[in-house]
């Protein structure tokens, strides 16, 4: 169980277009779901945290005009980013917690999308 | 400030034992977890320790000392898989998961 589907697995965009990353809990639902960033031999860097029914809560440093978050249901989350650079390019990893949000809740992580924008 | 620390690299042999270090200062602590990514995947949880004591898992143990804000992972009888990065992460007062680097972890014949 516990499974989470993140969808593109990898995508290249021109400079200035918008690409948006699903993320789905296939057999749980998720309340909250978090976006992560990893560029290359770094750690995990949050970049927000997406709640269901409402605004997603974004990390400091972190352009929410610019990484659009969208958690419309249980188990969907989307991230758009929009207008997106060259500096985009990275690693980008979804996860979600199955449980109540006790504190021994591990977070199961969606297979990442690697973005590279041109 | 918080922070996590772990070797950058280590190499090992197949079949053998290897430890890798956490040590970590943070707000608060409730708990700690370890993940194994492979290179371009997503991170899979290993372990979680909260309270002092040796954690065992297979071939994965994890330790933990909160007095001395320190965990290890130890993998036995190595193989060619388990060449990963390992993840360390603490869970603080506020609930927030703060990571660490990552070692990564090289595997020889």
């Amino acid at each position: 169980g516990a499974v989470v589907s993140q969808h593109p697995s990898w995508v290249i965009c021109k400079s200035g277009t918008s690409v948006k990353i699903e993320c789905r809990s296939l057999d749980f639902q998720a309340t909250t779901m978090f976006w992560y960033r990893q560029f290359p031999k770094q750690s995990l860097m949050l970049m927000a945290t997406s709640n269901e029914g409402s605004k997603a809560t974004y990390e400091q440093g972190v352009e929410k005009d610019k990484f659009l978050i969208n958690h419309a249901s249980l188990t969907l989350s989307t991230l758009t980013v929009t207008s997106a650079h060259p500096e985009d390019s990275s690693f980008y990893i979804c996860s979600a917690e199955q449980g109540t949000g006790s504190y021994n809740s591990p977070l199961h992580f969606g297979n990442g999308t690697r973005l590279t924008v041109t | 400030g918080q922070n996590i620390d772990q070797p950058t690299e280590m190499t090992a042999t197949e079949g053998a034992i290897v430890q890798i270090n956490c040590t970590y200062q943070t707000s608060g602590f409730n708990g700690l977890f370890w993940y194994q990514q492979h290179a371009g995947e997503a991170p899979t949880f290993l372990s979680y320790n909260v309270l002092d004591g040796l954690e065992e898992k297979g071939r994965f143990s994890s330790f933990l000392s909160r007095s001395k804000g320190y965990s290890y992972l130890l993998l036995k009888e190595l193989q060619m898989k388990d060449s990963a990065s390992y993840l360390c992460a603490v869970r603080d007062s506020n609930y927030q998961l703060i990571w660490g680097a990552g070692t990564k972890l090289i595997i020889k014949p």
